[in-house]
């Protein structure tokens, strides 16, 4: 089954605008990573969060984790036309290597 | 670094013909998975290998086959191919010497079972 579910399932936001997107899990995790994924192309790794980290930074990426509320958010400042993209959380539990996937949430920024 | 690479990029088979999609990396990593990826679904692992000569099951094993004799290559191998098994494919590479890292992902195979 898979452990990560995005929220929501499609976005659709205006150039400049910010994005959020939501990933929940059931389990307990070692780290939780963001993938992107541009249509018709192989999976893009954007952030990877730690279990004992609350927030990471990079670029106009931000992640956060709530390891209570078993969730995280990834937050994309200032949009372009570029970002349009499907966005992946992938849980890592017991093994530090594999990867559980959740459904995506897929972004469209509007130019 | 070619990084991850996948051959074919796209694959039509018939009922019951067997194939191997290809995927090779040149990071040296040890660990290296197979996925497949449905419409409107995320990213499901078939199999893994966590280095040459060690292999297991992911979530949805089942209908294929894989070895790892090299660290460089993981191929998977579809034994009698159903139409269930139409998807994209990813092969994915990380290494295993720290404590958990990226995983770098190939083009993906396109394939389309008749």
């Amino acid at each position: 089954s898979q452990q990560g579910e995005e929220d929501p399932q499609a976005l659709s936001i205006q150039e400049g605008e910010n994005a959020t997107m939501n990933c929940s899990y059931k389990t307990s995790i070692n780290n939780l990573q963001w993938y992107r994924q541009n249509s018709g192309r192989g999976l893009v790794h954007l952030i990877l969060i730690r279990s004992n980290e609350r927030e990471k930074h990079s670029g106009r990426l931000r992640v956060t984790l709530d390891t209570s509320k078993k969730s995280s958010s990834l937050l994309i400042t200032a949009s372009r036309a570029a970002d349009t993209a499907s966005y992946f959380c992938a849980r890592s539990g017991g093994s530090n290597y594999k990867l559980t996937f959740g459904k995506g949430t897929l972004l469209t920024v509007n130019p | 670094n070619a990084g991850v690479t996948q051959t074919p990029k796209f694959q039509v088979l018939k009922t019951g013909q067997s194939m191997t999609l290809q995927c090779a990396q040149d990071m040296n990593h040890e660990y290296m998975s197979w996925y497949r990826q449905d419409p409107g679904m995320g990213l499901r692992l078939i199999h893994y290998s966590v280095g040459a000569g060690i292999t297991d099951q992911g979530e949805v094993p089942n209908g294929y086959n894989v070895s790892r004799s090299t660290t460089e290559d993981f191929p998977l191998r579809l034994l009698s191919a159903a139409p269930s098994q139409t998807s994209v494919y990813f092969c994915a590479s990380t290494s295993t010497s720290g404590r958990g890292s990226e995983q770098f992902f190939g083009p993906g195979t396109r394939l389309t079972v008749l």
